[in-house]
């Protein structure tokens, strides 16, 4: 079976420009999550979906940060404009609510912001 | 509020001993999950294991145990016969229903595995 999908898997990109993260959650997983690492901050939890309705963007840094989910299968999350500070790693990640717990982890998406 | 602590920032262990990496957390819910991720130097995440706050027995997959000791409120990951590919940082994490399904996760341990 297909993972959790992420594209692009790494950017670079000039302050100020708009960037666009993309994922593609397991089939049939109800839940997707996005992350961002970063060596300061470690892993924290940027904004939640359940059946495509987000659920919790506490979050998201500021207003430059936006995340849609259409459908079941396609999320992307924006970043408009671009700061040097948004360097990081974009995890999504998608879970099965119904049963069983585990939550999987697409590979990440690089983004550097020069 | 749920956190979680791991102490150990990195540590070193000889290649086929066993190594155990700590994790402490807190959370007043009494439903809750406990997971740990390993991430190799390319940077995903890969699940390793879960333990559910009401599972009776310690949970284990494979190389993988987690010794759960609810009062202490402690879930430590123990990887036996450490092998190369073993280095990693290693996460723990939980997630409570209280905490709206939210995985959060501690800072991780660098576990370096030495021939």
């Amino acid at each position: 079976d297909a993972g959790v999908i992420q594209s692009p898997r790494h950017e670079v990109t000039e302050m100020g420009q708009e960037v666009t993260l993309r994922c593609k959650p397991i089939s049939g997983h109800d839940y997707l999550f996005w992350y961002r690492q970063t060596m300061m901050r470690g892993l924290e939890l940027l904004i939640y979906f359940n059946n495509n309705v987000p659920i919790d963007d506490s979050g998201m840094p500021e207003d430059r940060f936006s995340a849609k989910m259409p459908n079941a299968s396609f999320s992307t999350l924006k970043i408009q404009p671009s700061e040097p500070r948004d360097s990081a790693v974009y995890f999504c990640a998608s879970r099965q609510g119904s049963s069983g717990n585990t939550i999987y982890f697409g590979e990440g998406s690089w983004l550097t912001v020069v | 509020a749920q956190k979680i602590t791991q102490t150990q920032p990195g540590m070193f262990v000889q290649e086929k001993e066993a190594v155990t990496l700590d994790c402490t957390y807190d959370t007043s819910d009494p439903s809750y999950g406990l997971f740990w991720y390993k991430q190799p130097s390319s940077g995903e995440m890969i699940f390793l294991i879960y333990q559910g706050s009401y599972d009776q027995q310690n949970a284990t997959e494979g190389r993988y145990s987690l010794n759960f000791q609810k009062a202490r409120k402690s879930a430590n990951l123990v990887i036996s016969a450490s092998q190369l590919g073993d280095s990693a940082m290693y996460f723990c994490a939980m997630r409570s229903t209280a905490a709206g399904n939210k995985l959060t996760f501690g800072g991780g341990t660098r576990v370096l595995v030495k021939p």
